[in-house]
């Protein structure tokens, strides 16, 4: 079954110190993959995405994804946090082709980043 | 350009009643989604569409649950009646159908229902 998985509820991190948001896929052929951040009563923020090409993927607000095939993994890390970056994450990967494509989304990951 | 645009942003219902959303997609997007979203889980697809065409609506439960996008821009969705475990935040996105297919979500409707 196609699937993503997010194995950590939340993540505690100090302002200053790198944070890593890990993500696992499962999905035939090759993986388009999404992240997106969700801050309290607002909708989905789009981050990033892997489409093809360098594994190291920049997106929004300081983030990067790095894409491992092996591993079949889409880590999302960020160098140095700040605590306005305290918010729900979400991983996805698209299954399907063209316009029927549909996003599947893993259970989130709660980041806490403290001063 | 302006976002996903949904209303109303709350709504307090008793269960038996009947609710409906309003999404207003990014203009130009073809392709609407609709999606449920309960507490502490990740967003499940309800149903999408692909212009006025439906696409997906395998889990949406159409005992209860209806949807149209009768113009091809504007979507309502609907709980006819609706049940304590509807209970969630229903959120719409639009794509524009090319490239990776980006999917853009608008702010959501958080639904209580008592």
């Amino acid at each position: 079954a196609q699937s993503v998985a997010q194995p950590e509820d939340q993540v505690n991190v100090a302002e200053g110190n790198p944070l890593t948001v890990k993500c696992t896929y499962s999905v035939s052929g090759n993986p388009y993959l999404f992240w997106y951040v969700q801050y309290p009563n607002r909708g989905l923020q789009f981050l990033l995405k892997y489409i093809t090409g360098d594994n190291l993927v920049k997106g929004s607000y300081g983030f990067e994804a790095e894409f491992n095939k092996s591993q079949t993994s889409f880590h999302l890390k960020k160098p140095s946090a700040l605590v306005s970056d305290s918010a729900l994450y979400f991983c996805a990967v698209r299954v399907g082709s063209g316009n029927t494509g549909k996003l599947i989304f893993g259970q989130g990951t709660t980041l806490q980043v403290k001063p | 350009e302006a976002g996903v645009a949904q209303s109303p942003r709350y709504k307090i219902i008793e269960k038996r009643q009947s609710v409906a959303f309003w999404c207003n997609p990014i203009s130009g997007h073809a392709t609407l989604y609709w999606y449920q979203q309960i507490l502490g889980q990740g967003p499940k697809l309800l149903i999408q569409f692909q212009n006025n065409g439906v696409v997906d609506d395998s889990q949406l439960p159409k005992d209860r649950f209806s949807a149209e996008r009768l113009k091809g821009v504007d979507s309502t969705l609907k709980i006819q009646p609706a049940k304590l475990e509807d209970s969630a935040v229903y959120l719409c996105a639009s794509s524009s159908g090319q490239g990776a297919y980006t999917q853009y979500f608008g702010p959501g409707t958080r639904l209580t229902v008592l």
